[in-house]
């Protein structure tokens, strides 16, 4: 079964900085798919950024960007010029690239809740 | 707005009490997907359908849980016999289930659920 970590229960960052956000995941799969969703207080879970495991180049969205490494099983998101509204619970999630089953489930690690300080 | 809906938000009920939740998915989803996150821990899969049909449930459905979706739209999810550890978030999500590409999950703003 997969498994995905993150490390940090909380982090800091002061508006306008860069953060970054670690994951490691657990895998015998070759093909995957790995995202980030941000959930903020009492709102709905929203996509922010997925990576493809079969291609190398990381994936950008805007301020959002990943370092995805796969041979380490490593998958971190920077957040580059924070802004207030950055501030929520981030969760890194996987995704088997195969179909049938429970494959099209995802796999949530425990979250990091982002503060942005003013 | 057509983004996923679900009823109620909030629900508090006593222990031994049956709740049933509701979730709309997006109008052209096919598939239709229920979370559970728990204080403290990421969402967690419990069952999943395509149209109609419930194609898998997690071990963490117990056998007071039931999920259904006549007809391939809205879904309802019925815990039986309600128990303090129930109480948690349930999310609903749904999909455009497609060949070939990753199919997104859109997530509802979810039911919260505390049982005295």
């Amino acid at each position: 079964a997969q498994t995905v970590t993150q490390s940090q229960p909380e982090m800091s960052v002061q508006e306008a900085e860069t953060v970054t956000l670690s994951c490691t995941y657990d895998t015998s799969e070759s093909d995957y798919y790995l995202f980030w969703y941000k959930q903020p207080p009492s709102r709905q879970m929203i996509l922010v950024i997925r990576q493809e495991a079969y291609k190398q180049q990381n994936a950008t969205e805007n301020r959002f960007s990943v370092n995805f490494q796969k041979a380490a099983k490593s998958f971190s998101l920077k957040i580059s010029d924070s802004q207030l509204g950055d501030a929520a619970m981030y969760f890194c999630a996987y995704r088997s690239a195969f179909g049938g089953g429970s494959n099209y489930k995802l796999t949530f690690g425990k979250g990091t809740l982002l503060t942005v300080n003013p | 707005d057509t983004g996923v809906s679900q009823d109620p938000r909030h629900k508090i009920t006593k222990r031994g009490q049956n709740v049933t939740f509701r979730c709309d998915p997006i109008s052209e989803h096919n598939r239709l997907y229920w979370y559970r996150q728990t204080l403290g821990q990421g969402p967690e899969f419990l069952t999943y359908f395509q149209n109609e049909a419930q194609l898998e449930k997690s071990r963490l459905l117990s056998d007071r849980f039931s999920a259904e979706r006549p007809k391939g739209s809205f879904s309802t999810l019925e815990i039986q016999r309600t128990e303090q550890g129930d109480s948690a978030m349930y999310l609903c999500a749904s999909s455009l289930e497609t060949s070939g590409d990753y199919n997104e999950q859109f997530f509802g703003p979810g039911t919260r659920l505390t049982v005295l």
